[in-house]
């Protein structure tokens, strides 16, 4: 079956230091994986694709297919960065459907 | 600009009610989705369209049933309201084959 698992309900870090949220993947194929982020009172965003390659906002996500991770990482926090993170799969065997995890509530203390 | 709008953003209904949630987005994207976000468990699927009048089961698809007449419009439909179907409902659309999906901003529903 394929699933998304974010371990941490909820991340508290203080402001400057470095921010990893987990996120491990079960399925079978190799999948499209990204991170979406949710701002209080905001719509539910894409942060990053694995795909791209790229850092947004700071974060950078590495997809490593033997641990079956996608992890998303900053090395200094900053306030702004307080917000939900989901991260989601797409299994290339499906043109459509996209699967999310739990999220994880980051909260950055100043 | 991709738009996907909702809409209502909150939404009272008392149970055994039929609950019509609608969405449109204005890109000609072919697939649209319909999740439940609730803390501690996420995004949950519905139902998601991948193309007019085509429409798949997602994980927790019982209580409900959409309807895509047209494509930039999909609509959830709550055949008899209930109490467990309180929740916040997000309509999301995409292109086909490309793997960012946008959101709309949520409907609230609370189901007395």
């Amino acid at each position: 079956a394929q699933r998304v698992t974010q371990p941490e309900k909820l991340l508290s870090v203080f402001k400057g230091a470095p921010v990893e949220l987990k996120c491990n993947y079960s399925y079978s194929g190799s999948p499209e994986l990204f991170w979406y982020v949710q701002y209080s009172r905001q719509r539910l965003q894409l942060l990053l694709r694995h795909i791209s390659r790229e850092s947004i906002k700071g974060f950078t996500a590495d997809l490593n297919k033997g641990e079956t991770s996608f992890h998303l990482k900053k090395p200094f926090a900053q306030e702004e960065d307080s917000a939900m993170y989901y991260c989601a799969l797409r299994p290339y065997s499906s043109a459509s459907k996209i699967i999310f995890g739990s999220g994880t509530r980051l909260s950055i203390r100043p | 600009d991709v738009k996907v709008t909702q809409s209502s953003r909150y939404l009272v209904k008392r149970t055994g009610e039929k609950v019509f949630l609608e969405c449109v987005q204005d890109m000609d994207h072919e697939n649209m989705f319909w999740y439940r976000q609730d803390p501690g468990l996420g995004l949950r699927l519905i139902y998601f369209s991948y193309d007019v009048k085509m429409k798949e089961k997602g994980d927790i698809p019982e209580g409900y049933s959409v309807s895509r007449e047209k494509k930039e419009r999909f609509s959830l439909i709550l055949e008899s309201a209930s109490t467990n179907q309180t929740s916040m409902y997000l309509c999301a659309s995409r292109f086909q084959g490309k793997g960012e999906a946008f959101f709309g901003q949520g409907t609230r529903l609370t189901v007395v």
